[in-house]
């Protein structure tokens, strides 16, 4: 299957700062990646869905502004934790769409001190 | 709010099938049914989609009911490797939403 890469597997930061999480399609143009967040023992939700050069469109109860999104490319695209703080720590999962598939790349553990 | 429904949690014993059900009773015409798995702490891993008839693959099977109501996920012959949380998801294209899953436990 397609691979998607993620970078970094992990990652901490100290509370205030901003991290960068980024999601790339190795061997296929995605014009459609997903963004997910998922908490210990729960299941995977989703955070935004991102479409090649437009603006994200988050889910209700995501904060747009705290929750960068940047699909610049067809087979990259950012999330930006700005100001993180420790209830920001949480296992990132991207996802990038080739035709009726989607692929996900291993996930970033972010850890907020 | 997901579209499926999936019992929590089963268990399989090592080199037997496992079959694992789903029920999306509200699945539209042009929806297709996937199936992922997500081993711990790994991104999920896709397994078998279909949109009516059975599917087969290297990894799985896929049977979904005459009617589209429900589906089941078949490994045919388990191994430890399997025991992960099995999610089924109905979309079309970009409504990549998930439920709960089943956490599937493979013994020995």
């Amino acid at each position: 299957g397609a691979v998607v890469s993620q970078h970094p597997s992990w990652v901490i930061c100290k509370s205030g700062t901003s991290v960068k999480i980024e999601c790339r399609s190795l061997d296929f143009q995605a014009t459609t990646m997903f963004w997910y967040r998922q908490f210990p023992k729960q299941s995977l939700m989703l955070m935004a869905t991102s479409n090649e050069g437009s603006k994200a469109t988050y889910e209700q109860g995501v904060e747009k502004d705290k929750f960068l999104i940047n699909h610049a490319s067809l087979t990259l695209s950012t999330l930006t934790v700005t100001s993180a703080h420790p209830e920001d720590s949480s296992f990132y999962i991207c996802s990038a769409r080739m035709d009726t598939e989607a692929f996900f790349g291993q996930g970033t553990r972010l850890t907020v001190v | 709010d997901a579209k499926t429904t999936q019992p929590p949690s089963m268990d399989c014993a090592e080199g037997r099938a496992a079959n694992l059900p789903c029920n999306h009773s509200t699945i539209s015409g042009n929806e297709y049914v996937y199936w992922y798995r997500q081993i711990h702490s790994q991104g999920p891993q896709y397994i078998i989609h279909g949109l009516k008839n059975n599917e087969t693959n290297e990894m799985a099977s896929l049977i979904i009911t005459e009617d589209r109501k429900s589906s089941t996920l078949i490994l045919p012959h388990a191994t430890l490797r399997d025991t992960a949380v099995y999610y089924c998801i109905v979309r079309v294209k970009d409504d990549m939403r998930f439920g709960a899953g089943t956490r599937l436990t493979v013994k020995p």
